[in-house]
């Protein structure tokens, strides 16, 4: 079974500091891995996915994410927060081998504090 | 391309009524997903389609909610009756496999 655990409800930041949103999961196989993010009443909007190569990612919006299979996370960073960049991110994930959907975490709310 | 299309985007019924929610999804797309968002329960996949045809439907809370897709462009999501408790935004996504899903900008359902 694929699971994803996203540990913090709620993450604030200060603007200009560098934010983390983590993100662990488990698939049996090889894990296809996905960021999310949703502003207020808007749908989920794609940022960024790890299918195989470079285990640091770069996605929309100056976002980017590591991949580290020995601890199955991949956490979202981002190396400088703008407030605009406050609003709810999902992480995601599927059996890179399987035809199944995309299991979403629970969802963490960033704030980014001027 | 426009996107995921849904709508309407709000809807507000009152409790016993029949609910009709629709989703164009991207052309080109193999499948649909019909999601539920609630501040409680967070995003529930509540069912999906492959080439138009049903795959899961283990996620539609009872008999009171359908799905159905007659074609590649369009999809309608069904409740009736509706009930209070059916109140949240209803998402709908597509992709192709095994891609990342793009979501529509959802519909917000009020059941009074």
């Amino acid at each position: 079974a694929q699971s994803v655990a996203q540990p913090e409800d709620q993450v604030n930041v200060a603007e200009g500091n560098p934010l983390t949103v983590k993100c662990t999961y488990s698939v049996s196989g090889n894990p296809y891995l996905f960021w999310y993010v949703q502003y207020p009443n808007r749908g989920l909007q794609f940022l960024l996915k790890y299918i195989t190569g470079d285990n640091l990612v770069k996605g929309s919006y100056g976002f980017e994410a590591e991949f580290n299979k020995s601890q199955t996370s991949f956490h979202l960073k981002k190396p400088s927060a703008l407030v605009s960049d406050s609003a709810l991110y999902f992480c995601a994930v599927r059996d890179f081998s399987g035809n199944t959907p995309l299991v979403f975490g629970k969802g963490t709310r960033l704030s980014v504090i001027a | 391309d426009a996107g995921v299309i849904q709508s309407p985007r709000h809807e507000v019924t009152e409790m016993g009524q029949e609910v009709t929610l629709r989703c164009k999804p991207i052309s080109g797309h193999d499948y649909l997903f019909w999601y539920r968002q609630t501040m409680m329960r967070g995003l529930e996949l509540l069912i999906y389609f492959n080439n138009n045809v049903p795959i899961d439907d283990s996620g539609m809370p009872e008999d009171r909610f359908s799905a159905k897709m007659p074609n590649a462009s369009f999809s309608t999501l069904k409740i009736q009756p509706s009930e209070p408790r059916d109140s949240a935004v209803y998402f709908c996504a597509s992709s192709l496999p095994p891609g990342e899903q793009y979501f529509g900008p959802g519909t917000r359902l009020t059941v009074t």
